[in-house]
Order: structure tokens, then C-alpha cells, then sequence
């Protein structure tokens, strides 16, 4: 079965960091660009970061840039997204999904994971 | 940046036809994906590439894309569609990902 899984969510600080780990299985990572999405509880979806198959090539939302770093390791068939200086606006259900090229759909999708900042 | 819009809310009638739209700024020339998200799960993927179907999904969803407005098409509804739907394409001024601001399909 074809399935990735989010973990290391959780409640952080406004300031504080974390880091979100998407693990897959049943297929191989390396031939997709991976992405990160979130959703704010109740709201729509937002395209977060994404990274080339070989990790050379890192896009990022102009309100994220500079304070979350994404990365892979596609031999532990993994993605990470570290978040530092976290806002309350981070807020929200981060979900990590392949994309097979540039312009196509995201799938597949794992469950997300929540993280919420607050103090 | 690009910006995609739908409208917030479609109700329909079970068995009878749901279109929602998605308004971009010659959205014509870029290729469209559409997802269904159920409450409490993630989306999944119902057409791709404006207009074709994924492996699974029925024959009662179809779609279009041409100048400033996509279309996602659901035939003779069913309670089980009853989701929020979102369009998504790849900006290429950008290289960034845009989601539309997603609509509510409810089933009367």
C-alpha cells in the first residue's frame, strides 16, 4: 500500500521551533518532488514548501522563507520541514504529499499533523 | 501572486448535476487539478490535468478548462460526494503551488 505519515507535530511557543517528519512506504520517494501543505482548522489549503528529487532545488510561500527549511532523504525514504520562529498563523494541520512532475496533482497525500502555536 | 477563486458553497439535489467553478487569470493555459477533502481527512485527488480522471474515481465526475474559469462537474450527485473541493495549479511566474479557496458541496 502506498501510504506517508506525518509525525512530530505538537503545541509550541510563539518563537519556538519543530520539526515534521513525513515517512513513506509501499514506494520509493526519490522519483517525486515532495511538498508540504497545511490547513488552518476550518479553512482552505496552502502550499507550504517543495524540493526536487535529489534535494538540489528548495521553493518555499514568501511567509515561510527563511523560517522553515525543507529536506530529504530519500534512503530512509523521508522528508523533513524544521520550523523555527514559529507565529501564531502557523497554526494548522501540515500535510506532506509527492508530485510526480511540476504541473502535476498532489498524490499521494499522508494524514497530517497538527501543529499549534500558542502561548 | 495568482490567485484562484471559487465559490464558497454549491447545495444540490441528490441525483441531479453540481458544477463548481474555479476563476483564474487565464487559468485556460494552465492545467487544473481538483481534490475532494471529507471532513477530518486529507484530499484526494478526483481529476487531474483539467480533465482526466484518476484510477477509482467515477465516470460522474468530469471537467473543463478554458479561458478564466475551470470547471469540475459531478453528475447525478450522491450523498457520499458531499465534501469540500478545492482546485489546484502550478504557477509558473512564481514556481509556487495555488490552491482555489475551496467549496463546500452540500447535498440537499
Amino acid at each position: 500500500e502506498v501510504k506517508l505519515v506525518e509525525s512530530g507535530g505538537g503545541l509550541v511557543q510563539p518563537g519556538g521551533s519543530l520539526r515534521l517528519s513525513c515517512a513513506a512506504s509501499g514506494f520509493t520517494l526519490s522519483p517525486y518532488w515532495m511538498t508540504w501543505v497545511r490547513q488552518i482548522p476550518g479553512k482552505g489549503l496552502e502550499w507550504v514548501a517543495k524540493i526536487k528529487r535529489d534535494g538540489s532545488e528548495k521553493y518555499y510561500l514568501d511567509s515561510v522563507r527563511g523560517r522553515f527549511t525543507i529536506s530529504r532523504d530519500n534512503a530512509k525514504k523521508s522528508m523533513y520541514l524544521d520550523m523555527n520562529s514559529l507565529r501564531v498563523e502557523d497554526t494548522g494541520v501540515y500535510y506532506c504529499a509527492g508530485v510526480e512532475s511540476m504541473a502535476a496533482a498532489f498524490d499521494p497525500w499522508g494524514q497530517g499533523t497538527l501543529v499549534t502555536v500558542s502561548s | 501572486s495568482y490567485v484562484l477563486t471559487q465559490p464558497p458553497s454549491v447545495s444540490v439535489a441528490p441525483g441531479k448535476t453540481a458544477r463548481i467553478t474555479c476563476g483564474g487569470n487565464n487559468i485556460g493555459t494552465k492545467s487544473v487539478h481538483w481534490y475532494q477533502q471529507k471532513a477530518g481527512q486529507a484530499p484526494v485527488v478526483v481529476l487531474h490535468y483539467d480533465t482526466d480522471r484518476p484510477s477509482g474515481i467515477p465516470e460522474r465526475f468530469s471537467g473543463s478548462n478554458s479561458g478564466n474559469t475551470a470547471t469540475l462537474t459531478i453528475s447525478r450527485v450522491e450523498a457520499g460526494d458531499e465534501a469540500d473541493y478545492y482546485c489546484q495549479v502550478w504557477d509558473t511566474g512564481s514556481d509556487h503551488y495555488v490552491f482555489g479557496t475551496g467549496t463546500k458541496v452540500t447535498v440537499l
